[in-house]
């Protein structure tokens, strides 16, 4: 089974609607990551949290909200979707005590807003 | 703010061609540098890592060597294969004092494209 598991992997929805996107991982890392990915921009960091106690907006957090339910899972939300949603999302985790910083991630959701 | 710039793709080669993707970044603190790769379909893995100066980082036959007089951490690969083609990512993470913190700056990736 994948270490880092993110649901579902391709949704498409309408301008306003709310969507919940899910992260859960297995490796027992404490930090996790949502990242959204577009075209010629690379991926953008949106929310990150190092513990379930800890959430911190990344570059681009408008729209956006988060929730760390447990260790083990991380969800973001599109409060009211747009357009310009429409991207890659990735789901990431790595360990504070390995302090190497590599990253492993999820296989993306692919988001459309129509 | 922390920055990655890589080379301008896509890059379509032959097989066994010289590959290099260019990366360039600039940081504060003691940046620790990266190569992701994301296969078709895929979500990233990393490829390889350099965490100080003068580090070469290496693994599946790239190669990418940490140059702090240059800012650079340019990809290298002697011959490249069909099942190299894919999306290579350059990322950097700032450390301070020694405490991590843990996020990655990603360049805009590059798409390599090999033909048989």
């Amino acid at each position: 089974d994948a270490d880092v598991t993110q649901t579902p992997r391709n949704r498409i929805t309408k301008t306003g609607k709310r969507i919940m996107l899910e992260c859960s991982q297995t490796k027992g890392h404490d930090r996790m990551y949502w990242y959204r990915q577009d075209p010629g921009l690379g991926l953008r960091l949106i929310y990150y949290s190092f513990d379930v106690k800890d959430i911190n907006k990344g570059e681009i957090s408008d729209g956006y909200s988060v929730s760390r339910q447990a260790q083990a899972k991380f969800s973001l939300s599109l409060e009211s979707a747009i357009p310009n949603q429409t991207a890659l999302y990735f789901c990431a985790t790595s360990d504070f005590w390995q302090s190497t910083d590599t990253q492993y991630f999820g296989p993306g959701t692919r988001l459309t807003v129509l | 703010g922390d920055s990655v710039t890589q080379m301008e793709g896509p890059v379509t080669l032959s097989e066994e061609a010289f590959l290099t993707i260019n990366c360039t970044y600039t940081a504060t603190g003691y940046p620790s540098l990266f190569w992701y790769v994301q296969y078709p379909g895929e979500g990233l893995q990393l490829l390889l890592k350099a965490t100080k100066a003068d580090d070469k980082g290496s693994n599946k036959g790239f190669e990418a060597t940490y140059r702090k007089e240059t800012t650079s951490f340019h990809l290298e690969k002697g011959s490249v294969q069909v099942s190299d083609s894919a999306v290579y990512f350059c990322a950097l993470s700032v450390n301070a004092g020694g405490t991590s913190y843990g996020k990655l700056t990603f360049g805009q990736g590059t798409i390599l494209t090999v033909h048989p």
